[in-house]
């Protein structure tokens, strides 16, 4: 069964500065999809970032990158110029190829995040 | 677009009764999500319909939890007899064919006296 963990509960970076939120994972396969996930306080989740496994280049969104380095299990997330809405549960999430069954997205136990101002 | 509602955002209710929770989807997204998630935990897949069709369960759905979608559009999930240990967030999320990420409802938090 595939496995995600995110070894740091609490995280916090000045406000402006950049941060790096980790995460591994375990699997057997070799195609897959790898997210990041946001958790405001009392509001709902929403998407960040997305990876596919076949693709060797580290998927970008603004702010937001991954280091993703599929022989080590490893998708860490890299927030660039922090901000206060940046504040909240970030969740790492695995997600199987159609082929392989299963849709259901596999979660971290995730890491909270503080900016200060 | 309205995105994902559930209803009701909070229910609390005593032991031994029996809640429903009602999960609207985006309306153009054929596969929707069930997921349990536990204070500091992060969410657990509990069942997964496509269209009407329930495709795959978790062993944490017991005997107790039922979920449908009866007419491929909105998902009713069920818990009878509730426990204390069903205390939690239950988020619904749906995606379509086409669009692999899941999009997520704002959850309903479910207190167990």
């Amino acid at each position: 069964a595939q496995t995600v963990t995110q070894s740091q509960p609490e995280m916090s970076v000045q406000e402006a500065e950049t941060v790096t939120l980790s995460c591994t994972y375990d699997t057997s396969e070799s195609d897959y999809y790898l997210f990041w996930y946001k958790q405001p306080p009392s509001r709902q989740m929403i998407l960040v970032i997305r990876q596919e496994a076949y693709k060797q280049q580290n998927a970008t969104e603004n702010r937001f990158s991954v280091n993703f380095q599929k022989a080590a299990k490893s998708f860490s997330l890299k927030i660039s110029d922090s901000q206060l809405g940046d504040a909240a549960m970030y969740f790492c999430a695995y997600r199987p190829l159609e082929i392989q069954g299963a849709q259901k997205l596999v979660f971290g136990q995730g890491t909270r995040l503080t900016i200060n101002p | 677009d309205t995105g994902v509602s559930q209803n009701p955002r909070h229910k609390i209710t005593k032991r031994g009764q029996n809640v429903t929770f009602r999960c609207d989807p985006i309306s153009e997204h054929n596969r929707l999500y069930w997921y349990r998630q536990t204070l500091g935990q992060g969410p657990e897949f509990l069942t997964y319909f496509q269209n009407e069709a329930q495709l795959e369960k978790s062993r944490l759905l017991s005997d107790r939890f039922s979920a449908e979608r009866p007419k491929g559009s909105f998902s009713t999930l069920e818990i009878q007899r509730t426990e204390q240990g069903d205390s939690a967030m239950y988020l619904c999320a749906s995606s379509s064919d086409t669009v692999y990420e899941q999009y997520f409802g704002p959850g309903t938090r479910l207190t167990v006296t």
